[in-house]
């Protein structure tokens, strides 16, 4: 357990259907993030959050969009998803300290498949 | 730019065997390095760290690594693998300066032999 939760876990989409995933971290962090993992592919930065504001947005499709109400919570919602957007999404948290790297801690992932 | 190699995507080593994971990393000045472990199904764990100071880093699970600067390596050893172990390891490196940003090896799937 690692302060970092993740729902759903499992998702199974049509590529018309519109779905969120949430993600919540109880660690006190002030920066978020979301990771793609397809297979055989490193992970993908996608998104950061940083004080509630996206910093980061790694050249992804507008069919993802990311939203941080707070700074406790990170959305990412999909729409007109393709299959080959199927793939584990990681959310991960950490402190946010200007000019440091500070440590990041993931949530278990969505599965997502996009049929 | 950054970048970071794990030459081995698959390693089998027999239960009790030690073990080596290879990192490589390329960046312009001292990183900081992370390795992480990936069980099925799950997210990922912080193994060990290094920012600074001492190059050889203890972890979690008895797990060490060694900041190479000349070589701008980050090997993942463990003594003695537990069946346990099987899993996938990834190398990171993160930059100094700028906001929190990881690049990630492909990662180092490991199997255990009983």
């Amino acid at each position: 357990e690692t302060g970092v939760t993740q729902t759903p876990r499992h998702l199974v989409m049509g590529m018309t259907n519109k779905k969120s995933l949430k993600c919540e971290q109880h660690l006190g962090h002030n920066a978020m993030y979301w990771y793609k993992q397809s297979a055989k592919k490193p992970l993908e930065l996608m998104f950061v959050y940083s004080l509630e504001e996206r910093v980061e947005n790694n050249s992804v499709p507008s069919r993802f969009s990311p939203e941080c109400p707070n700074s406790s919570h990170l959305f990412l919602h999909l729409h007109t998803l393709q299959p080959e957007d199927s793939a584990l999404y990681l959310c991960a948290s950490s402190q946010e300290v200007t000019g440091n790297q500070e440590t990041q801690y993931f949530g278990p992932g969505t599965r997502l498949l996009v049929l | 730019a950054q970048s970071v190699t794990q030459p081995d995507i698959h390693i089998t080593v027999s239960e009790g065997a030690s073990l080596e994971l290879r990192c490589n990393y390329s960046y312009g000045a001292t990183p900081y390095l992370f390795w992480y472990v990936q069980s099925p199904g799950q997210g990922l764990q912080l193994l060990l760290k290094y920012f600074s100071g001492d190059t050889l880093v203890q972890g979690i699970k008895g797990f060490e690594a060694e900041f190479k600067r000349s070589q701008s390596s980050f090997n993942l050893r463990k003594p003695s693998v537990h069946w346990s172990d099987a899993a996938e390891y990834f190398c990171a490196v993160g930059a100094r300066g700028g906001y929190n940003k990881l690049i990630f090896g492909a990662g180092t799937r490991l199997a255990v032999h009983p």
